[in-house]
């Protein structure tokens, strides 16, 4: 398996406050992403990076920013977080693009009340 | 949508042959397989752009003139049980998923 770890897997906050998930890989792959899963969506990108510093947006990025000062640390934070964002967030790696195979984190399941 | 995947639910007894497909309407360089777990966990089972591959009692086709895909599980069993999940990449930079198949083998 690849060696790819959220945290934290589970939280719960209050809207309006801010929210860091941290996806950590020891995998050494370029290209990180973080994905939300929603019932009755697909899992839809939020951003991806392509090496360090570089970041680019994805498909559902309102409301969302992303960091990478190290090729192993890709985080996703909430700025001002709202209850349209609860969900499951998924971190996944790929040595490519979104042409090559991706591997999944765990998950984080975060609730915002 | 497009990614479309059908059927939505699929109940089968332990060693049935089934099928899953996956129809999408745009052009595309490469397409995925994932299988979701109960518990939630992601695992990519193929990733293809033409022909066909297979990996133990899986195997997955793809016909790119009529933006079709299809995932069969051989001799089924209880742990086959998961949500598959088809997603097509286009233009490079963009990654569609589909809703999944719930699959549901009995023993």
């Amino acid at each position: 398996d690849a060696g790819i770890t959220q945290s934290p897997r589970h939280k719960v906050t209050e809207t309006g406050t801010p929210v860091t998930l941290r996806c950590h890989q020891t995998e050494n792959h370029r290209y990180m992403y973080w994905y939300r899963q929603d019932p009755g969506h697909g899992l839809r990108l939020i951003h991806y990076s392509y090496g360090v510093k570089d970041t680019d947006k994805g498909e559902v990025s309102d409301g969302y920013s992303v960091s990478r000062s190290k090729t192993e640390d890709f985080l996703l934070t909430l700025e001002s977080a709202t209850s349209s964002q609860t969900s499951v967030y998924f971190c996944a790696i790929s040595e490519g693009g979104l042409q090559e195979t991706q591997y999944f984190g765990p998950g984080t399941r975060l609730l915002v009340l | 949508n497009e990614v479309e995947q059908s059927p939505q639910n699929l109940t089968a007894q332990e060693g049935e042959f089934i099928t899953i497909n996956c129809s999408y309407s745009v052009g595309i360089s490469a397409l995925h397989w994932l299988q979701q777990h109960p518990g939630g966990g992601i695992v990519s089972l193929f990733m293809l752009s033409s022909g066909k591959k297979k990996h133990g009692r899986l195997i997955a086709t793809i016909n790119i003139q009529e933006k079709h895909s299809s995932l069969h599980i051989t001799a089924s069993h209880p742990r086959d049980s998961a949500v598959y999940i088809c997603a097509v990449t286009y233009n490079t930079d963009k990654l569609i998923f589909g809703t999944g198949t719930r699959l549901q083998v009995f023993p």
